[in-house]
């Protein structure tokens, strides 16, 4: 069974300018969630869907953040426009329903902003 | 709110030893479940293990167990034989078990582990 891809798994870019990630879960998953990895800290949710639903957004930075799950599968977390304390990884990961399964993570992307 | 503290930044275990990871938790919620995930220098999250608060018996996944002790709000991983591949980050992690959805997980710190010959 193939798991959580993620892409690109490296990204530089300069403050101020945009970026965006993708993520496909295991397939069947419908619970998909995105967690911001600072440096030598644990992963923070930014968002959660249930399908193509946002079930949890509270710690997303609205201002400057965005995600979307159209089709209830794929998805993509963008930022716009990016500060220097938006380096970190940001996993994608998915569960198969939402209250007692288990979450699978992708590689990560390694973000770094100069 | 619920919080996960690791106190344990860095952890040394010689090869085919065992080693125990601390994690202690504090939440309000009635019902929750526990979880271990090793992340490599890749900087994948592996899920590990997994221990829900209502379940009477420990949980062991091959060589990993978790020796959960609910009135002392600790869940430590127990590493049995150590491998050199078991270097890694680990976290420990938890969530509410609750109806609707929105169980998002909330991570410690992480301990680093270093298997030496």
């Amino acid at each position: 069974e193939a798991g959580v891809a993620q892409s690109p798994r490296y990204k530089i870019i300069e403050k101020r300018q945009s970026v965006a990630f993708w993520c496909n879960p295991i397939s069947g998953h419908a619970t998909l969630y995105w967690y911001q990895q600072i440096l030598g800290q644990g992963p923070k949710l930014l968002i959660q869907f249930q399908n193509n639903g946002v079930v949890d957004d509270s710690q997303l930075p609205k201002d400057r953040f965005s995600a979307e799950r159209l089709k209830g599968v794929d998805s993509t977390l963008k930022i716009q426009p990016a500060k220097l304390e938006d380096s970190a990884v940001y996993l994608c990961a998915s569960s198969l329903q939402g209250n007692t399964d288990t979450q699978y993570f992708g590689p990560g992307t390694r973000l770094t902003v100069l | 709110a619920q919080k996960i503290t690791q106190t344990q930044p860095g952890m040394f275990v010689q090869e085919k030893e065992a080693v125990t990871l601390d994690c202690t938790y504090d939440t309000s919620d009635p019902s929750y479940g526990l979880f271990w995930y090793k992340q490599p220098s890749s900087g994948e999250m592996i899920f590990l293990i997994y221990q829900g608060s209502y379940d009477q018996q420990n949980a062991t996944e091959g060589r990993y167990s978790l020796n959960f002790q609910k009135a002392r709000k600790s869940a430590n991983l127990v590493i049995s034989a150590s491998q050199l591949g078991d270097s890694a980050m680990y976290f420990c992690a938890m969530r509410p078990i609750l109806t609707g959805g929105g169980n998002k997980l909330t991570f410690g710190t992480g301990t680093q582990l270093k298997v030496e010959l």
